[in-house]
């Protein structure tokens, strides 16, 4: 069965950081890419970040640019996403997502909360 | 980006019925491999969304023919015959054919 399995997440105060974390199973190939996609309380969905598989190249949103990174560890077929300088407006659940065709955001994990307050 | 507009966002519904969704993007989708990239999530309370529609108007396994997707260049429609009650929450089109990922705001489907 393939799944992606998200940890991680946890409570923070403004300013500090969080690296999440997505484990990948199942999965026969390195397929297209995989993604963060966030939801905040009570809100829609909001793509944050990506990373194509076969080369690496990542794209980030504008909300996030410049504070999150992310990358992968081929070995551990693990992806991650360091979050740094964390807002309020962070505050959301964390889905790891697995495209296997373009476009597909074919698999979805069960998500990580990240809460940032004082 | 492309921007992604649902409608209706509160869709009431009586058990048995048809519920239509329509969703418009800004810009056409259509990937370099020639498939147009567009899919349909429902979410569920407490759940993560889970794909029925790819690719316009491919059901993913498991998901019964009541849903069905159609449309093309920027106008597309998730249409639920026979609505049952496990079909309430709130779905959402996405488009993968361009970076960023963008999605619409969602439409509540109830039952009325």
């Amino acid at each position: 069965e393939v799944q992606v399995v998200e940890s991680g997440g946890g409570l923070v105060q403004p300013g500090g950081s969080l690296r999440l974390s997505c484990a990948a199973s199942g999965f026969t190939s390195d397929d297209h890419a995989m993604h963060w996609v966030r939801q905040a309380p009570g809100k829609g969905l909001e793509w944050v970040s990506g990373i194509f598989l076969k080369n690496d190249r990542t794209g980030y949103a504008d909300s996030v640019k410049g504070r999150f990174t992310v990358s992968r560890d081929t070995a551990s077929k693990t992806l991650h996403l360091q979050m740094n300088s964390l807002r309020a407006e962070d505050t959301a659940f964390y889905y790891c997502v697995r495209d296997i065709l373009p476009g597909g955001a074919d698999v979805w994990g069960q998500g990580t909360t990240v809460t940032v307050t004082s | 980006d492309v921007v992604m507009t649902q409608s209706p966002l509160s869709l009431p519904v009586t058990l048995g019925q048809t519920a239509s969704i329509s969703c418009k993007s800004t810009q056409g989708l259509v990937h370099s491999d020639g498939n147009t990239l567009l899919n349909w999530f429902h979410q569920r309370p407490g759940q993560s969304p889970r794909r029925l529609i790819y690719n316009v108007s491919k059901r993913d396994s498991g998901v019964p023919d009541r849903f069905s997707g159609s449309g093309s260049g920027t106008d597309f429609t998730l249409r639920i015959n026979r609505v049952e009650a496990e079909d309430v929450g709130f779905y959402y089109c996405m488009q993968g054919a361009h970076w960023p990922y963008t999605f619409g705001q969602g439409t509540k489907l109830e039952i009325k």
